[in-house]
């Protein structure tokens, strides 16, 4: 069945720092793709998506781009802050009516100032 | 506008004592969702709802019980607490059930069962 795998956490940089969170996924047909963050204490909230091969999803300087040669989604941001600090989240929509959301297990983010 | 609301948000029961977990929405959406969120499992689908009237299963549906008689509102209740429930549960919303549809989440409840 589908599936996502994000790499393991927990990640610490210093603030400035350049992010990569590695995100790769199995599935059948065209899914779309997702980037959701959670901050401490808080509920989920999209961060960005792509809905097509190639498209790149950007937000808050946080961007992914949807590889439908390798099946990866990975997140990139080019100088992290320490209000970066969350647990990130890759997911899948299979594109069917009636299909949940397949969630990866989530990658802690820790920044240092 | 207020979103997904989720009530309470600490909740300490005992083996065997049931309740029921609260979300209402009012963003008029017709896909609801529970999760539970436990450390290193990422986020499992408890039960859905594509509309009033409407319930599924979704990967871990044992032990819960929904049920959604409005488009607002999608309760989830356990039956009989088991300390394996310990968990942060989340409820979700979407406008449609498909494709690029986004989630818009609760706050979270966290559940201790003892």
């Amino acid at each position: 069945g589908d599936s996502v795998t994000q790499m393991e956490g927990p990640v610490t940089l210093s603030e400035e720092a350049f992010l990569t969170i590695n995100c790769t996924y199995t599935a059948t047909g065209y899914p779309s793709l997702f980037w959701y963050v959670q901050y401490p204490g808080e509920g989920l909230q999209l961060l960005l998506k792509a809905t097509k091969a190639d498209d790149k999803g950007s937000n808050k300087g946080f961007e992914a781009t949807y590889r439908k040669e390798t099946t990866s989604f990975h997140l990139e941001k080019g100088s992290v802050q320490v209000s970066d600090s969350a647990v990130y989240f890759c997911a899948l929509s299979p594109n069917q009516a009636g299909t949940a959301l397949i969630f990866g297990k989530g990658t802690t983010l820790s920044v240092s100032s | 506008n207020a979103g997904v609301t989720q009530t309470p948000k600490f909740q300490v029961l005992k083996t065997g004592q049931s309740m029921t977990l609260q979300c209402a929405q009012d963003m008029n959406h017709e896909y609801m969702s529970w999760y539970r969120q436990d450390p290193g499992m990422g986020l499992r689908l408890i039960h859905y709802s594509v509309g009033a009237g409407i319930t599924d299963q979704g990967e871990v549906p044992n032990g819960y019980n929904v049920s959604r008689s409005t488009t607002e509102d999608f309760p989830l209740r356990l039956l009989s607490a088991a300390p394996s429930q310990t968990s942060v549960y989340f409820c979700a919303s979407s406008a449609g059930y498909s494709g690029a549809n986004v989630l818009t989440f609760g706050a979270g409840s966290r559940l201790t069962v003892l």
